[in-house]
């Protein structure tokens, strides 16, 4: 079975040090890997995806995640925190539903809360 | 949110009381879902939908049932409400091969 790891469930950085939100995963096949952000009473805000190519991949608001193949990790990063970046995060692998490609489930880790403080 | 709308954002229901959640879209996917979210599980998919009249079961389906009668809405239904239903449900769309999915602003729902 197809499944996503956020070994951590928060994670405190000072506002302007880098962060690092962790994300592991489990697929057979090749991944499709999504990160999305949730703030307060709000939905999710997609980030970035991979799919194939560059394994840096870069997304909204300076965030970039690593793909590594040989360690089946898909870490977040951002080079500065922000204090506004507090928020919960969540790593998702793509499930297919069906053979024809119609349609596809997200897997999701259980979340990762990121406090930044000024 | 992509052009996705949820109605209601909050409703609390008794035990045994039926509701429905709209999930309407003003941009033309073919792929809709209905996630719930619970505190340290992520989200997981409840049903789902390829196209208009069609749906079919995800991971956790037992006390939904779905209808997509017309492409722009997704509609989840609770026949008979318990509070293990007390959750945030999200709807998305798209998520085609390598498309991205979208997600609603959320409708939080709490069984008494």
């Amino acid at each position: 079975a197809q499944s996503v790891a956020q070994p951590e469930d928060q994670v405190n950085v000072a506002e302007g040090n880098p962060l690092t939100v962790k994300c592991t995963y489990s697929v057979s096949g090749n991944p499709y890997l999504f990160w999305y952000v949730q703030y307060p009473n709000r939905g999710l805000q997609f980030l970035l995806k991979y799919i194939t190519g560059d394994n840096l991949v870069k997304g909204s608001y300076g965030f970039e995640a690593e793909f590594n193949k040989s360690q089946t990790s898909f870490h977040l990063k951002k080079p500065s925190a922000l204090v506004s970046d507090s928020a919960l995060y969540f790593c998702a692998v793509r499930v297919r539903l069906l053979s024809n490609n119609a349609g596809n489930m997200l897997t999701f880790g259980g979340g990762t809360r990121l406090m930044v403080k000024p | 949110n992509a052009g996705v709308t949820q109605t209601p954002k909050f409703r609390v229901l008794k035990t045994g009381q039926s509701m429905t959640l709209l999930c309407a879209q003003d941009m033309n996917h073919e792929y809709m879902y209905w996630y719930r979210q619970d505190p340290g599980m992520g989200l997981r998919l409840i049903h789902y939908s390829v196209g208009e009249g069609t749906t079919a079961k995800g991971e956790v389906p037992d006390g939904y049932n779905v209808s997509r009668l017309k492409k722009q809405n997704f509609l989840l239904g609770l026949e008979s409400a318990a509070p293990s239903q007390t959750s945030v449900y999200f709807c998305a769309l798209g998520g085609g091969d390598r498309e991205t999915q979208y997600f609603g602003p959320g409708t939080r729902l709490l069984v008494l």
